[in-house]
C-alpha cells in the first residue's frame, strides 16, 4: 500500500513569490491533515479536511494561506505572497474516519523563503 | 497547547530497554495516551495508543499509571534506527480531530 505523498519534498523561494504543496493521502482516506513544523517544534494543524470540506481551519493563516480538496482526495496548500517566517516543514497526513486512532503522515515539504 | 510533558531529551544504549516518561496530570477519563515518533526528514510515526490497560504491539510497550496521570512508553531492544523525536499525546479516541504535538523528547540510542 502507498503511503501519503508529497511533492516538492524541497523549495527554496524568495520572499513575496507564491508557492504550492500537493499530497496525495492513502487511498480511501476520507480525512486529510495539514501540519506545520517549525524548526524545533511539534507540527501544528493548519487545516483538515472531511472529503471536500475544510472542517478545522482556524489555525490556517487566512490572508496568505489557501488551500483546497476537489473531488475530495488531493489536496493542494497555497500561500501566497511567502514571508520569510513560513520558513517550515509542511506535513499531510490523511485517516479513514472509521479507524481514526493512526494517522499516516508524508515526508513534509521544507519551505525556505530567503 | 500540548496536555503533556516531557524530558528534552535521553540517550540509550543500543540493545538495552529504553524507557520514555510522559506525564499528563490533566488527562480526561475519555482521553488516550497515544505515542508517535518522527525519524531525522521522515513524517511522524504511530507507535502505540493506550486508555487505562497496558498495551503491546510490535513495536513498543505502552505502561499507564493506575491514576493516568503519567506513562512510560518501552522499547524493548532499542537499535540505532529507534533514534527519534518521540512525542507523547493525549486526545480522544474517537473521531478525526487533530494530533495537539508538543515539543517532544530527543532519544539518541548509542552504539
Amino acid at each position: 500500500e502507498a503511503g501519503v505523498v508529497q511533492s516538492p519534498r524541497y523549495k527554496i523561494i524568495e520572499k513575496k513569490q507564491p508557492v504550492a504543496f500537493w499530497c496525495n493521502p492513502i487511498s480511501g482516506h476520507n480525512t486529510l491533515y495539514w501540519y506545520r513544523q517549525n524548526l524545533g517544534q511539534g507540527p501544528e494543524l493548519l487545516i483538515r479536511y472531511e472529503n471536500e470540506e475544510a472542517v478545522d481551519d482556524s489555525q490556517l493563516p487566512k490572508d496568505r494561506f489557501s488551500a483546497e480538496r476537489l473531488k475530495g482526495v488531493d489536496s493542494t496548500l497555497k500561500i501566497q505572497p511567502a514571508e520569510l517566517g513560513d520558513s517550515a516543514v509542511y506535513l499531510c497526513a490523511s485517516t479513514h474516519r472509521g479507524s481514526s486512532y493512526e494517522q499516516y503522515f508524508g515526508p513534509g515539504t521544507r519551505l525556505t523563503v530567503t | 497547547d500540548a496536555k503533556t510533558t516531557q524530558p528534552t531529551s535521553m540517550d540509550c544504549a543500543e540493545g538495552r530497554a529504553a524507557n520514555l516518561p510522559c506525564n499528563h496530570s490533566t488527562i480526561s477519563g475519555n482521553e488516550y495516551v497515544y505515542w508517535y515518533r518522527q525519524i531525522h526528514s521522515q513524517g511522524p510515526q504511530y507507535i502505540i495508543h493506550g486508555l487505562k490497560n497496558n498495551e503491546t504491539n510490535e513495536m513498543a510497550s505502552l505502561i499507564i499509571t493506575e491514576d493516568r496521570k503519567s506513562s512510560t512508553l518501552i522499547l524493548p531492544h532499542a537499535t540505532l534506527r529507534d533514534t527519534a523525536v518521540y512525542y507523547c499525546i493525549v486526545r480522544p479516541q474517537g473521531g478525526s480531530e487533530k494530533l495537539v504535538f508538543g515539543k517532544g523528547m530527543k532519544l539518541t540510542v548509542n552504539p
